[in-house]
């Protein structure tokens, strides 16, 4: 089976744009988590989602929103960036859920200048 | 609610000895815990997961982990460390459809 995928691997932007960055599941994995990653902060959990439904949120602005499609595909999105949004955004999916186990793509590495 | 200390930012072993990543967490519901580890510019991958049942967890790589209630703890151990174990290593609790995360132990494997 292919991995999770996300697209784009490297990304550049300027404070004030926004970003959309897209996650492909695991074949039948149901469930996508996003995470972001920065070295002061560590690992954030943002949102979950399993088919197409938010069943958990983490603390971040409402700048940050996501959403998953019917194919498990998922979206996240950051508006009005700002210096600190820079970081390593990571998706996970899993079949049911996450006390499945979840499995990480390789990350979309966002630079906001 | 659910949280994650791992002890260390930095643990420093030679290769053949014993390596010793400690996790404690503090969950108020059965918590499911889990190993992961990550090379420079890559994603996470499972080490190793305790859910319910034996408190001794066996993963990848050699690695294992013992539950311990009482002490709230779940450490990880490998018998004999080897250079391709140098990476950042995280404990994980999930409870609410959400993943915590420790802050993460960055690995050094001496020759």
């Amino acid at each position: 089976k292919a991995g999770v995928t996300q697209t784009p691997r490297y990304l550049i932007k300027t404070r004030g744009q926004q970003v959309t960055l897209s996650c492909s599941p695991i074949s039948g994995h149901r469930s996508v988590s996003w995470y972001q990653q920065t070295p002061g902060q560590g690992l954030q959990f943002l949102f979950e989602y399993f088919s197409e439904t938010q069943r958990n949120k983490g603390n971040f602005p409402g700048r940050f929103s996501g959403r998953q499609f019917s194919n498990s595909r998922s979206e996240m999105n950051v508006s009005t960036l700002e210096l600190g949004d820079s970081a390593l955004y990571l998706c996970a999916s899993s079949l049911g859920g996450t006390t499945d186990t979840q499995y990480f793509g390789p990350g979309t590495r966002l630079t906001v200048l | 609610a659910q949280s994650v200390t791992q002890l260390g930012s930095h643990v420093s072993v030679s290769e053949g000895a014993l390596v010793l990543l400690r996790c404690n967490y503090s969950s108020s519901v059965p918590p499911y815990l889990f190993w992961y580890v990550q090379y420079p510019n890559q994603g996470l991958q499972l080490l190793l997961k305790y859910t319910t049942g034996a408190t001794l967890v066996k993963g990848i790589n050699g690695f294992e982990a013992e539950f311990k209630k009482s002490e709230t703890s779940f450490h990880l151990t490998k018998p004999s460390a080897h250079m391709s174990d140098a990476a950042e290593y995280f404990c994980a609790v999930v409870g609410g459809f959400k993943t915590i995360f420790g802050a993460g132990t960055r690995l050094f494997v001496k020759a």
